[in-house]
């Protein structure tokens, strides 16, 4: 089936600094969803892509649906302490019914 | 986004009992509703799909006969896990989407169930 890898897997930086992590996969997907999930909650869609190229921001938030249809970034600019938390790429393939395919996540930790 | 409520946000039960989960879609029809399972710091894994009106279909490896789902209106479905055994605990999250061509699914909040 479908796999998606999302790297990297956990990230330490510093409050005001620059993240991107990425998500790429061996198979065409037709829509890529960026989610945040807060621990013991569920996640939650920060942004949706929809066509190859797109570039789509949603605040401090910037993410890009790959070219290829095989891979997407979601870049966070001047990181806060409240965007702690697990980042998860998810893709869509019409061929799978319909069914959302995640990638492993990558937790984010910021030092204030 | 389209507002999700699932509960219990928790709950803890004994080994051989049921225990049932609902989530609800607020202000939309949900007309798929997705059921997946989490372990610690690792990823979402999908257990089984269902359509409104219809059986749902499980991903491969999961029992259907112990995981039962009924999605019987647009805006309910529920998670019956039946015999609980402590192996089954787990985070238990439900998601929605508004139509077959939706490309947008939006989650619950999360069970954590804990059987003991």
């Amino acid at each position: 089936g479908q796999q998606l890898n999302q790297s990297p897997q956990s990230m330490f930086i510093q409050e005001g600094e620059d993240v991107s992590m990425n998500c790429t996969s061996s198979s065409i997907f037709n829509t890529w969803l960026w989610y945040k999930q807060d621990p013991g909650e569920g996640p939650v869609l920060l942004i949706a892509l929809y066509k190859a190229g797109e570039l789509t921001s949603n605040g401090r938030l910037t993410a890009q649906f790959g070219i290829t249809r095989k891979d997407s970034f979601l870049n966070i600019s001047a990181s806060i302490p409240s965007d702690v938390g697990i980042y998860f790429c998810a893709g869509l393939s019409y061929n799978q019914g319909g069914k959302l395919i995640f990638g492993q996540g990558t937790e984010l930790s910021v030092k204030p | 986004g389209a507002v999700v409520s699932q509960h219990p946000s928790w709950v803890i039960c004994k080994s051989g009992t049921s225990v049932k989960i609902e989530c609800r879609s607020l202000d939309f029809q949900a007309t798929t509703m997705f059921w997946y399972r989490q372990f610690p710091k690792q990823s979402l894994m999908l257990m089984a799909t269902s359509n409104e009106g219809s059986k749902a279909t499980y991903e491969q490896g999961v029992e259907k006969d112990k995981f039962l789902i009924n999605h019987a209106s647009l805006t309910l479905s529920t998670l019956t896990v039946t015999s609980a055994h402590p192996e089954d605990s787990s985070f238990y999250i439900c998601s929605g989407k508004n139509g077959a061509g939706s490309t947008e699914a939006f989650f619950g909040q999360g069970t954590r169930l804990t059987v003991v």
